[in-house]
Order: structure tokens, then sequence, then C-alpha cells
């Protein structure tokens, strides 16, 4: 099985900011990793796919990164409308699995 | 417009089983494009995984889930299910269904989800 692990688990930001979401496999996914946004209520929002792709519709401020076993989740210049869980998933392989998640609150 | 809709009963006893169904409208189940799947998110936890199916049949699932899980496709009516044997407390979530479009785009199009509580 990959493990994904999310850090921080929770992070607190001021409008405008810019804000870092890290995601570390527990092997190599070669670049195989997905960004989720989870609104309660709400279906999952498929952000970025291929680490660093982004789906259509989503706001440019949204970018991914990274290869192998590290990636990052940024996000330009919060908004208020930003706030919710995300969360990272590895599809290396038929088994897929998510990271914890990372719920984001603005100051 | 791909359109998915989870149904299936809101409420179930413990030990017994959870059967859900995803009702695919505006795309085809049995194209060769696409997997379809099931994610859950329990009260205070994150999103997770439950398996797979392809059209064909072919499944895929949660290891820690494999025991209880089977995925079905009915390519007659456009429609895949979820059954969950022997459930506890700990079963209790939103159960999601999805469309993968493998290898590139993971869940990319989302039923909007059907809270299932386990309880007598």
């Amino acid at each position: 099985d990959v493990r994904m692990t999310q850090s921080p688990s929770t992070l607190s930001a001021s409008v405008g900011d810019r804000v870092t979401i890290t995601c570390r496999a527990s092997q190599s996914i070669s670049n195989w990793l997905a960004w989720y946004q989870y609104k309660p209520g709400k279906a999952p929002k498929l952000l970025i796919y291929k680490a660093s792709n982004l789906e259509s519709g989503v706001p440019s401020r949204f970018t991914g990164s990274g290869f192998g076993t590290d990636f990052t989740l940024t996000i330009n210049s919060l908004q208020p409308d930003d706030v919710a869980t995300y969360y990272c998933q590895q599809y290396n392989s038929n088994f897929y699995s998510f990271g914890q998640g990372t719920k984001l609150e603005i100051k | 417009q791909l359109q998915l809709q989870e149904s299936g009963p809101g409420l179930v006893k413990p030990s017994e089983t959870l059967s859900l169904t995803c009702t695919v409208s505006g795309g085809s189940i049995s194209s060769s494009d696409y997997y379809w799947g099931w994610v859950r998110q329990s009260p205070g936890k994150g999103l997770e995984w439950i398996g797979s199916i392809y059209y064909s049949g072919s499944t895929y699932y949660n290891p820690s889930l494999k025991s209880r899980v089977t995925i079905s496709v009915d390519t007659s009516k456009n429609q895949f299910s979820l059954t969950l044997t022997s459930v506890t407390a700990a079963d209790t979530a939103v159960y999601f269904c999805a469309r993968d479009s493998p290898p590139l785009v993971p869940y990319a199009n989302w039923g909007q989800g059907t809270l299932v509580t386990v309880s007598s």
C-alpha cells in the first residue's frame, strides 16, 4: 500500500497570503498525484492532476509541483472561498489512496 | 453533461449489509475510457478510497476493506453498485461515487454524496 502523509493538518492564513501544503508518499509514485478541495455538503473538487496540471475551470492561483515522493500544493493570494479541506491522492497504480487532509482556515 | 447520482438506504443496522447504487447519466458506463469508483468520508475523518470497477467487471479494492466490499456494474441500467458487509459504526460516512479517466486524470466527476448511518 502507498501511504500519503500531508502537512500541516490545519493551517490558518490571511486573505492574500500564499499558502503551501505538502504531501509525501511512502514510495515513489512518479507524478501520479492529484489534489482535491473538499467542502462539507459538497462533492470533492479536483484541482490538480498529474502533480502540476490545473483542472479546467480551476483558478490559476492554485499550483502543484513535485515528483517521486514529495509534492506541494500552493495557493497564491488566498481568497475567502478557499476555506476548505485539501486532500492529495496518489493514483500510481489501480489502488488509490488519499492523504489525511489539511484543513485551511482564514485568520 | 455527465451526472452521477448515489441512492440507497440512509440507515443500516450494525452487522448488516450496506448497499448503494450509482446511476450514471449523460455518458455510458460501458465506455472503455473510464473506471468507476467509490469514495467515502467519515465524520471527523478524511477521504477514503473504497474501490473501482471497469465496465468489463474488473475490480480493485482498498486492502483494508477488501474482505467486506463488492463493487459490481450493470451496463444495461448504466449503474454500478457498492456492497459492504458486516458494517459497524465506523462505516458511518458520506459515500460518493465518481468517474475516473485513467491513466491521466483521476476523479474529475462526482456524485453529490449520500450519508449512510450505521445504528441500531
